[in-house]
């Protein structure tokens, strides 16, 4: 069974400072992880995803996460916020074979203050 | 990159009338396609997994009866909502697990169905 908690509802940063969202991941096999993030009343847009390999995985619009296994964490990381960054992300884990579906934590909402 | 498509985007019906849902990969074929609801403010929920060419799995305390799933085609599933009511209103959103990739899903861009 896998399951992912996303610690923080609502994250509000000032523009140009970190991003900093926290996912933590329960799996009985090998993960694969991935963040999401949602604009309102739209789909889901992969900004980045680890499978296997480097640990550090960069993505699109400037984020990157690290897969750290010892402390079952995949938090999501931005040196300098934009305005166009406020959004609604998800974590979400997966096995690594066979027809599973994603596992998504509830979501960390994320405001970028001017 | 894969693309999938839902249509219609929006919909609004009467309580009591059915609305299908199709979900589409574009450029590449799935072999399995999910399908998630996602209340307002809240993460997606899965409701479903399409197979092609066999039944749909279900997941704990979704009615099969109520949300048909048909898998047709390597490209498409569609789910219709029977007998909609109100609290069947929602955000509907599906993904395609691309055969050829590992371990990836693609999502398409979600259906808002509101039922009077």
């Amino acid at each position: 069974a896998q399951s992912v908690t996303q610690l923080g509802s609502h994250v509000s940063v000032s523009e140009g400072a970190l991003v900093l969202l926290r996912c933590n991941y329960s799996s009985s096999v090998p993960p694969y992880l991935f963040w999401y993030v949602q604009y309102p009343n739209q789909g889901l847009q992969l900004l980045l995803k680890y499978t296997t390999g480097a640990t550090l995985v960069k993505g699109i619009n400037g984020f990157e996460a690290e897969f750290k296994k010892s402390e079952t964490s995949f938090h999501l990381t931005k040196p300098s916020a934009h305005m166009s960054d406020a959004a609604e992300y998800f974590c979400a884990v997966s096995a690594p074979r066979g027809n599973t579906p994603l596992v998504f934590g509830k979501g960390t909402r994320l405001s970028v203050i001017a | 990159g894969a693309v999938v498509s839902q249509h219609p985007s929006r919909v609004i019906c009467k309580s009591g009338t059915s609305v299908k849902i199709e979900c589409r990969s574009l450029d590449f074929q799935a072999t399995t396609m999910f399908w998630y609801r996602q209340f307002p403010k809240k993460s997606l929920m899965l409701m479903a997994t399409s197979n092609e060419g066999s039944k749909a799995t279900y997941e704990q305390g979704v009615e099969k009866d109520k949300f048909l799933i048909n898998h047709a085609s390597l490209t498409l599933s569609t789910l219709t909502v029977t007998s909609a009511h109100p609290e069947d209103s929602s955000f509907y959103i599906c993904s395609a697990r691309d055969d050829g990739i590992m371990g990836e899903q693609f999502f398409g861009p979600g259906t808002r169905l509101t039922v009077l």
